[in-house]
């Protein structure tokens, strides 16, 4: 099976633009969830979607959104970029039988210079 | 949800063993251990799942008391690319809030 691809890797972009991310889980996998991760932290949770649905939602603004298609790829939008959002966003999915023993396979990751 | 503490970052050299240890004192009943290694710029990759006793597979091996409030990740002959980071992980916590800064590993020559 093909692993989960983001698109794109790299992306720079200035202060107060938007941005959107995509991501492709594997197939068959209908959890999506988005990660921010910046030098010096660990992953911080974004969001998951499971089902097209926002299931679960960490301590981002709301300039933070993102969507689930039918067909389980997922999209993140960033608006009014602000020079903190520079980080690596990671996208993982997971096929989700049991919740408590839920694996997450992760793509690359795009990498979000904002200047 | 579990709360998991772990070594901010180890040494070892090549050829040893390594074991890095995470201690998880209200794990739930339900909750399975996973574990993650994540290199510079790219994505974690999972290790190792396990609920009790021990898990082994090709790349490690995951030791887990009867009490279950700690888990040992043991990774045989480090070599110098398993240097990495490495994260553990409890119940739903691999989908919420923060995973931590996890224990950054470095094996040296």
């Amino acid at each position: 099976k093909a692993g989960v691809t983001q698109t794109p890797r790299y992306l720079i972009k200035t202060r107060g633009q938007q941005v959107t991310l995509s991501c492709s889980p594997i197939s068959g996998h209908r959890s999506v969830s988005w990660y921010q991760q910046t030098p010096g932290q660990g992953l911080q949770f974004l969001f998951e979607y499971f089902s097209e649905t926002q299931r679960n939602k960490g301590n981002f603004p709301g300039r933070f959104s993102g969507r689930q298609f039918s067909n389980s790829r997922s999209e993140m939008n960033v608006s009014t970029l602000e020079l903190g959002d520079s980080a690596l966003y990671l996208c993982a999915s997971s096929f989700e039988t049991v919740k408590n023993r839920d694996t997450q396979y992760f793509g690359p990751g795009t990498r979000l210079t904002v200047l | 949800l579990a709360k998991t503490t772990q070594p901010i970052s180890m040494d070892s050299y090549e050829g040893q063993e390594v074991n890095i240890t995470c201690s998880h004192n209200n794990i739930a009943t339900n909750d399975y251990i996973t574990w993650y290694q994540q290199f510079p710029s790219q994505g974690p990759r999972f290790i190792i799942q396990g609920y009790k006793t021990k898990v082994t597979n090709e790349v490690a091996s995951l030791f887990i008391p009867a009490d279950r409030k700690s888990s040992t990740l043991s990774l045989p002959r480090v070599s110098l690319s398993d240097t990495a980071v490495y994260y553990c992980l409890v119940g739903e916590g691999n989908r919420k809030l923060i995973w931590g800064l996890g224990t950054s590993l470095a094996v040296n020559p």
